[in-house]
């Protein structure tokens, strides 16, 4: 089973609301992922977490919050998002996650798709 | 650093048409993983293949192909007999295995089949 699936589908929020949003994986992979995916544009990532630790935040603006409560769960917190956050959101796991590691392949959910108004 | 070209923005044919979609990349590691995703207008980035350098067999499935060649840098994807569900955009990526682990992906090639 390669699925990884995200909630909600999709979300409008104001831009004082606070909203989280939801990855899960159980797949026993050890590395998620959050991508940003404007339209037509390739997905650009955000966050890595290796087993269950931080390892890469590509200089994301404070707004968002990721966290990570155990091995198949990854949350997106927001907060004080602006209109150009508005974008689909995706989500992915891979077995493993590292420099020296195997690359392996990223499987990703079907995204949330996010409206700041 | 690592690059990934899909010089073809958007492709239109119409259904049962061959169509090959272009993927050229730049890297300096001698180990490297090539992917090919679609991306329906549900949203969900769909896997569907991966190669690594050291295995430059062509591959067919079903009514896709990839054909990579190392000596032109290149790791184009043909579907066969297109159908009107192929429409999607298709991103091809690269990922260093000696160095950053994170795919590159291209631009994305927007297929769109006609019945």
């Amino acid at each position: 089973d390669t699925e990884v699936t995200q909630t909600p589908k999709h979300l409008v929020m104001g831009m004082t609301n606070k909203k989280s949003l939801k990855c899960e994986q159980h797949m026993g992979h050890r590395a998620m992922y959050w991508y940003k995916q404007k339209a037509k544009k390739p997905p650009e990532l955000m966050f890595v977490y290796s087993y269950e630790k931080l390892s890469i935040n590509e200089s994301v603006p404070s707004r968002f919050s990721p966290e990570c409560p155990n091995s198949s769960l990854l949350n997106l917190h927001l907060h004080a998002l602006q209109p150009e956050d508005s974008a689909l959101y995706l989500c992915a796991s891979s077995q493993d996650a590292g420099p020296g590691q195997t690359t392996d392949t990223q499987y990703f959910g079907p995204g949330t798709r996010l409206t700041v108004l | 650093a690592q690059k990934v070209t899909q010089a073809q923005t958007e492709i239109s044919v119409v259904e049962k048409e061959d169509v090959t979609l272009d993927c050229v990349y730049e890297t300096r590691d001698t180990t490297y993983y090539l992917f090919w995703y679609k991306q329906p207008p549900s949203g969900e980035l769909v896997f569907l293949i991966r190669r690594n350098s050291f295995d430059e067999q062509n591959e067919i499935s079903g009514r896709y192909s990839w054909n990579f060649q190392k000596s032109t840098s290149s790791f184009n994807f043909t579907i066969t007999a297109s159908q009107v569900v192929d429409s999607a955009v298709y991103f091809c990526a690269l990922s260093e295995g000696g160095g950053s682990y994170i795919p590159t992906f291209g631009r994305g090639t927007s297929l769109i089949v006609h019945p």
